[in-house]
């Protein structure tokens, strides 16, 4: 099974500046990788994933992330955050498992708080 | 398109008592999950169904949970008796098939209160 580290609870960041929320994950073997958001009373929404191929990914609302197989890292950026990005942040692995095909492993979050 | 529907939206019961939740997911959508989410946790996943068979329920505590999808298509899951250790919030999630490779999409989840 998988196991994934969210190494921040909370983040707090003032507006207009950049931030990067942190992953890593158990296995080198092979995985994909996805960041979910979710705002307050709402369920889950993708932002992005990593399947193969270029290890930098770009989703919604301007996140990416980068997949690092050699330290097992697939950390989310954004180069200036807005206030409506105060949410909760998911990382979230899969692996090719027969028993566990198609599981997510989701990490504990981190809360992002977007200060004016 | 609609996206997972779940409800009710919000259930508070004493403890001992039943409680049964509802998922509608997206059309077309073969594979079905539950997941609890614990209060500042991530959603661990309680059960998969790819159509109406439970392909993947290793996680779920079968002494007082159940779920069903007669129809493969909407999903119950059923609590029986509530215990305190229950209040959480509990997300079904959808997706066209069964692959890792495959996004899923999460209704807005039931927030369960046990008394």
């Amino acid at each position: 099974a998988q196991s994934v580290t969210q190494l921040d609870s909370q983040v707090p960041v003032f507006e207009e500046a950049p931030v990067e929320l942190r992953c890593n994950y158990s296995s080198s073997v092979s995985v994909y990788l996805f960041w979910y958001v979710q705002y307050p009373n709402q369920g889950l929404q993708l932002l992005l994933k990593y399947l193969s191929g270029s290890t930098l990914v770009k989703g919604i609302n301007g996140f990416e992330a980068e997949f690092n197989k050699s330290q097992t890292s697939f950390h989310l950026r954004k180069p200036s955050v807005h206030i409506s990005d105060t949410a909760e942040y998911f990382c979230a692995v899969s692996d090719g498992g027969s028993s566990t095909l198609g599981r997510l492993y989701f990490g504990r979050g981190t809360q992002l708080t977007v200060w004016p | 398109e609609a996206g997972v529907v779940q409800s009710p939206r919000y259930k508070i019961i004493e403890k001992k008592q039943p409680v049964a939740f509802w998922c509608n997911p997206i059309s077309g959508h073969n594979t079905l999950y539950w997941y609890l989410q614990n209060l500042g946790q991530g959603p661990e996943l309680l059960i998969r169904y790819e159509n109406e068979e439970a392909v993947d329920d290793s996680q779920l505590p079968k002494d007082r949970f159940s779920a069903e999808r007669l129809k493969g298509v909407d999903s119950t899951l059923k609590i029986q008796p509530a215990e305190l250790g229950d209040s959480a919030v509990y997300l079904c999630a959808s997706s066209p098939g069964t692959s890792g490779r495959r996004e899923q999409f999460f209704g807005p989840g039931t927030r369960l209160t046990v008394l």
